[in-house]
C-alpha cells in the first residue's frame, strides 16, 4: 500500500527566507505526486502536481517541487517566503486504480516577519 | 464554476444521533471523492464515485457510515449512531476523469466540521 512521510511537523522560517518542505513517498509503480496548501477555514487547494516527464515541476504561487525516485522523494521549495505562505501543507500520493489520495500528516508553515 | 461546495459547514451532535451531511461537486465533473481528517492528520479516503457508481470503500468506512450519489449530481455521506471518535472534518472533492489515472485534480471543498459531544 502506498505512504507518504512528512518528516517535519512545524517549520518556522523568516519572511524572504528560502523554503524547503520534505515530502518522502512509498508507492511500488510509477507515483501520482501532489502538494496541497491548506489554510484556516479553507479547502485544500492544489500547488501542483507531478505525473511524468520533467522531474521538476512548477506550481501556482511560485512553488516549485522536484521528483526524485532514487530517493522516493517529492520535496517542496520556494525562493522567498512571504508571509502569507503561512498556512499547512500537504504532500500525497495518488494510485491509479482507486483515484484516491493518501496524504502525509502535513507540515505546519510558520513565517516570521 | 462556484467550486465545490459542502452544507452544513459546522454540525454539533450529540452521541447516538444520526447526521448526514451534503457535497455539490463542480457541475461537469463526474468523480466525486470523500475524505476525513482529524486533528494534526492528514485527510484519509473514505470513498469514490464515478457517475452515480460507488467504486471504493475504504475500511475505514464502517457500517455506520453511507454514502449516496443519486443521479451522479450532488453527495450525502450518513453517519448513524454517531459516536466521538467520529468528530473530524468530512471533505469532499471532485474531478473529471473518464479511466484509472489522474487526468485531472481532484478540487476540496470548505469541509464540514463534526463535532460529537
Amino acid at each position: 500500500a502506498q505512504s507518504v512521510t512528512q518528516p517535519d511537523i512545524h517549520i518556522t522560517v523568516s519572511e524572504g527566507a528560502s523554503l524547503e518542505l520534505r515530502c518522502n513517498y512509498s508507492y511500488g509503480a510509477t507515483p501520482y505526486l501532489f502538494w496541497y496548501v491548506q489554510s484556516p477555514g479553507q479547502g485544500l487547494q492544489l500547488l501542483l502536481k507531478y505525473f511524468s516527464g520533467d522531474t521538476l515541476v512548477q506550481g501556482i504561487k511560485g512553488f516549485e517541487a522536484e521528483f526524485k525516485r532514487s530517493q522516493s522523494s517529492f520535496n517542496l521549495r520556494k525562493p522567498s517566503v512571504h508571509w502569507s505562505d503561512a498556512a499547512e501543507y500537504f504532500c500525497a500520493v495518488g494510485s491509479g486504480g482507486g483515484n484516491k489520495l493518501t496524504f502525509g500528516t502535513g507540515t505546519q508553515l510558520k513565517v516570521e516577519l | 464554476d462556484t467550486g465545490v461546495s459542502q452544507d452544513p459547514r459546522h454540525k454539533i451532535t450529540k452521541r447516538g444521533q444520526n447526521v448526514t451531511f451534503r457535497c455539490d461537486p463542480i457541475s461537469e465533473h463526474n468523480r466525486l471523492y470523500w475524505y476525513r481528517q482529524t486533528l494534526g492528520q492528514g485527510p484519509e479516503f473514505l470513498t469514490y464515485f464515478q457517475n452515480e457508481a460507488q467504486l471504493e470503500k475504504s475500511r475505514l468506512l464502517s457500517d455506520r457510515f453511507s454514502a449516496e450519489r443519486p443521479k451522479g449530481s450532488f453527495s450525502t455521506l450518513e453517519i448513524q449512531r454517531t459516536e466521538q471518535g467520529d468528530s473530524a472534518m468530512y471533505l469532499c472533492a471532485s474531478s473529471q476523469g473518464t479511466s484509472g489515472i489522474f487526468e485531472s485534480e481532484q478540487y476540496f471543498g470548505p469541509g464540514t466540521r463534526l463535532t460529537v459531544t
